[in-house]
């Protein structure tokens, strides 16, 4: 089973535009972090959250949590054609056992 | 330079092989993991590993086995068990302890023909 979902599946904005992506999870989180994939490569870590904070940014990168809600959400700003890839949640528990979301597929229009 | 490293990065097999995957990191990384994902698909947890000798099964764990020997290695065997074993393959690492931050090989394309 998959821990996170991505909401959008897919979404497509043009350069400059602001991209948000949800992720929500199922059980009781130590850490969300939010990842980048392209295309047949390895995943880069993004940023990461921890479970006692609420807001956290990097650069254009702005990501919030709600652990009432389980639920996540990163903001890119200002993007640009390079941001476009998958981007995909993923939480960890006591356990260490990382798990990942579905991914949403992002493509930046020039 | 330190990082992780999978090999090979395309790898066929016949139905009914065998076949191992390697993964190899020089962070010293006390955490590895692997996973599997198809296309236009998330990532699925196989097995990992907190530290040298032990390891879990992950979400997906039947049709495959992996070792842990050395703190540097992880190799992931995908047997003849594993029904649809056609998928992209990614192994981490993170440093444990705590710190989950994953640190990903390049992956591993197995296509069996």
């Amino acid at each position: 089973s998959q821990q996170g979902e991505e909401d959008p599946q897919a979404l497509s904005i043009q350069e400059g535009e602001n991209a948000t992506m949800n992720c929500s999870y199922k059980t009781s989180i130590n850490n969300l972090q939010w990842y980048r994939q392209n295309s047949g490569r390895g995943l880069v870590h993004l940023i990461l959250i921890r479970s006692n904070e609420r807001e956290k940014h990097s650069g254009r990168l702005r990501v919030t949590l709600d652990t009432s809600k389980k639920s996540s959400s990163l903001l890119i700003t200002a993007s640009r054609a390079a941001d476009t890839a998958s981007y995909f949640c993923a939480t960890d528990s006591r356990s260490e056992k990382l798990t990942f979301g579905t991914g949403t597929r992002l493509t930046i229009i020039p | 330079d330190g990082g992780i490293t999978q090999s090979p990065k395309y790898l066929f097999r016949k139905e009914g092989q065998n076949v191992t995957l390697s993964c190899e990191q020089n962070l010293n990384h006390d955490a590895m993991y692997w996973y599997r994902q198809d296309p236009g698909q998330g990532l699925r947890l196989i097995y990992y590993s907190q530290i040298v000798n032990d390891f879990q099964k992950g979400d997906i764990a039947e049709g495959y086995s992996v070792s842990r020997e050395k703190k540097e290695s992880f190799p992931l065997t995908v047997t003849s068990a594993q029904k649809n074993p056609t998928a992209f393959y990614l192994c981490a690492s993170s440093k444990g302890q705590g710190n989950t931050e994953a640190f990903f090989g390049q992956g591993t394309r197995l296509t069996v023909v």
